[in-house]
């Protein structure tokens, strides 16, 4: 099936920092989207991309859209404590009704 | 307005055993799509449904798993016969409508362990 491959896994950041995350894909994506999840929560939805090159911010992240429309990047600038949880992309292909996750990325903030 | 709400949240079998978990779309949401999440991985499709009908279950396992949303109440994933690898969190998603997956509203999930 559709893969997406995402880095890092891991995330061990100081409070204050700046964090980058990205996400590849062997398809050309319709649609991008980044998610954040909490311990024992469903995925919130924090971004959506629609276009190529497409640069959207909300609050202190901001998210792009790959040019070949087979990536996608999200950046979170000056980290705080409630930003740690799981970071997920995720992708819709051209007429299809499903969402598909990448394995996410964990992030820790180091006291 | 109330999120998508599911129950139980937390779910314990014996393998072979059936397990069946609840989905309440938001109100006014009327196509429902099942995730399933194993440790460490992310989420992965199952079923889309719409009122009464499967739209794609092509995420769904050929056996022991079936979905359905009946006219009235709430969506149901029954799994019959229960096995270890079935563990996992169930998550489903409500929209108003089909397409846009920004419009996807995710619920707080089923954690299914089988012993």
């Amino acid at each position: 099936g559709q893969q997406l491959n995402q880095s890092p896994q891991s995330m061990f950041i100081q409070e204050g920092e700046d964090v980058s995350m990205n996400c590849t894909s062997s398809s050309i994506f319709n649609t991008w989207l980044w998610y954040k999840q909490d311990p024992g929560e469903g995925p919130v939805l924090l971004i959506a991309l629609y276009k190529a090159g497409e640069l959207t911010s909300n609050g202190r992240l901001t998210a792009q859209f790959g040019i070949t429309r087979k990536d996608s990047f999200l950046n979170i600038s000056a980290s705080i404590p409630s930003d740690v949880g799981i970071y997920f992309c995720a992708g819709q292909l051209e007429g299809d009704d499903k969402i598909i996750f990448g394995k996410g990325t964990r992030l820790h903030i180091l006291p | 307005n109330a999120g998508v709400m599911q129950n139980p949240r937390h779910l314990v079998r014996r393998r072979g055993q059936e397990a069946r978990l609840r989905c309440s779309p938001m109100k006014g949401h009327s196509h429902v799509y099942w995730y399933r999440q194993l440790p460490e991985e992310g989420l992965k499709f199952m079923v889309y449904l719409q009122k009464e009908n499967i739209i794609d279950e092509s995420g769904m396992p050929k056996e022991r798993f079936s979905a359905e949303f009946p006219k009235e109440g709430p969506s149901i994933l029954r799994i019959q016969q229960v096995v270890r690898g079935d563990s996992a969190a169930y998550f489903c998603a409500s929209s108003p409508v089909r397409g846009g997956p920004e419009t996807q509203y995710f619920g707080p999930g089923t954690r299914l362990l089988v012993l």
